[in-house]
């Protein structure tokens, strides 16, 4: 079955760093790109960026270009979000999903708060 | 970069109503868009793709239609498991924008 797992829920301070996670499983991670999106409280979708884990390459939205960094690590077939320092912003629901739209994580909520 | 506009807002219709939802992108985007259904607590769920193709193990209630600049998800017979948030998304120029969503509610 093919599959996106996202890691659990976190809260954290702002100016913190986090970083959290999407492994793929059922189907060959490498080269389908993966997505990720915010949906922030009660609000719509948001594309953030796509990177592609065969070569690392990178796109981010403009709205999201040096906010987040995107990664990945082939051996596992994981990919990453992460942040250097967190603001009360970033406070929101984050969905990984693959390129073809077809296949999205459960979510991962990260909750910024003082 | 390309806005979508999805209208309406909300649509209030009972079970069994044909409902049709709408999206304008603002350039053409030819048929490189998809729907997606989200339910409170769920992840998105794509519908259709390249604007007309139902995803797999989509009911056939669900339809697409359009291509350019205007769209249209139709359900043609509303159940109590389709009242939800609709989305649409453009992937022919990046950065890939959604719409921001028609709400389906319970008249």
């Amino acid at each position: 079955e093919e599959q996106l797992v996202q890691s659990g829920a976190e809260v954290k301070k702002p100016g913190e760093s986090l970083k959290i996670s999407c492994k793929g499983s059922g189907y060959s991670f490498n080269t389908y790109w993966i997505g990720w999106v915010r949906q922030m409280p009660g609000k719509g979708l948001e594309w953030m960026g796509i990177i592609y884990p065969g070569d690392s390459d990178t796109k981010y939205s403009p709205s999201f270009q040096g906010q987040v960094i995107f990664s990945v690590d082939r051996s596992i077939s994981t990919a990453y979000l992460q942040w250097t320092s967190l603001k009360a912003s970033d406070t929101a629901m984050y969905y990984c999903v693959r390129h073809d739209l077809r296949l999205w994580g459960q979510g991962t909520l990260v909750t910024v708060s003082s | 970069e390309i806005v979508m506009t999805q209208s309406p807002a909300t649509l209030s219709m009972s079970p069994g109503e044909r409902a049709t939802l709408s999206c304008r992108a603002s350039q053409s985007v030819k048929s490189h868009l998809a729907w997606y259904q989200q339910k409170p607590g769920q992840a998105p769920r794509l519908l259709i793709y390249d604007a007309s193709n139902r995803a797999t193990g989509i009911p056939a209630r669900f339809s697409g239609s359009g291509s350019g600049t205007e769209f249209t998800l139709t359900i043609s017979s509303l159940q109590s498991e389709d009242f939800a948030v609709y989305y649409c998304q453009q992937y022919y120029n990046w950065p890939w924008p959604f719409g921001q969503g028609t709400r389906v509610e319970i008249k």
